[in-house]
């Protein structure tokens, strides 16, 4: 079966560094998006990878390694309203989106 | 530009009932869908559709239909709303098989 896997929750200081990581087993694989959720509200999207390597956007970076089935986001310099929930989604062989349940990251100060 | 707008924000049904959550979008994208999240729970697919015309089945269609007659619009219909359908529904679109999804904001359902 398919299956992404991604930690639940984590906690993180405001102005440091926090690295969410995120593995799957997907048949296929045609890129991977990252999302950010705020509570109750929709999705929206943060970056995508589809080569390996280190897609960097603000204080938001993403790395993917397709050989490794692995993925991270790295935020830095942590705000209060960096907390939210982080979704992992990949893009399997029928361009299918598998989503992660999620990582509730909680930021204190 | 509106993007992709979802009607209604909230609702609450008894059980039995039926409803339509109504979804367009102005982007002009072929590929449509919706899902319905659980409390702490990633998204879960129901229904999409890759143009006007052509729908098929998520992971957890039972309950549910759509229709897709134009482009623009994707309404999902729930017949005999059951305590389990209580969830957040969104809608989705995209223009192409690799591109990021666009969600609205979400209809909050109730069923008591």
């Amino acid at each position: 079966g398919q299956n992404i896997d991604q930690p639940t929750e984590m906690t993180a200081t405001e102005g440091a560094i926090v690295q969410i990581n995120c593995t799957y087993q997907t048949s296929g694989f045609n890129g991977l998006f990252w999302y950010q959720q705020h509570a109750g509200e929709a999705p929206t999207f943060l970056s995508y990878n589809v080569l390996d390597g280190l897609e960097e956007k603000g204080r938001f970076s993403s790395f993917l390694s397709r050989s490794k089935g692995y993925s991270y986001l790295l935020l830095k310099e942590l705000q209060m309203k960096d907390s939210a929930s982080y979704l992992c989604a990949v893009i399997d062989s029928n361009y299918q989106l598998i989503w992660g349940a999620g990582t509730k990251l909680i930021i204190k100060p | 530009n509106a993007g992709v707008t979802q009607t209604p924000k909230f609702r609450i049904l008894k059980i039995g009932q039926s409803m339509t959550l109504q979804c367009a979008q102005d982007m002009n994208h072929n590929y449509m869908y919706w899902y319905r999240q659980d409390p702490g729970m990633g998204l879960k697919l129901i229904y999409y559709s890759v143009g006007a015309g052509i729908t098929d089945k998520g992971e957890v269609p039972n309950g549910y239909n759509v229709s897709r007659s134009t482009t623009e619009d994707f309404p999902l219909r729930l017949e005999l709303a059951a305590p389990s359908q209580t969830s957040v529904y969104f809608c989705a679109s995209r223009d192409r098989e690799n591109s990021p999804l666009h969600f609205g904001n979400g209809t909050r359902l109730t069923v008591t």
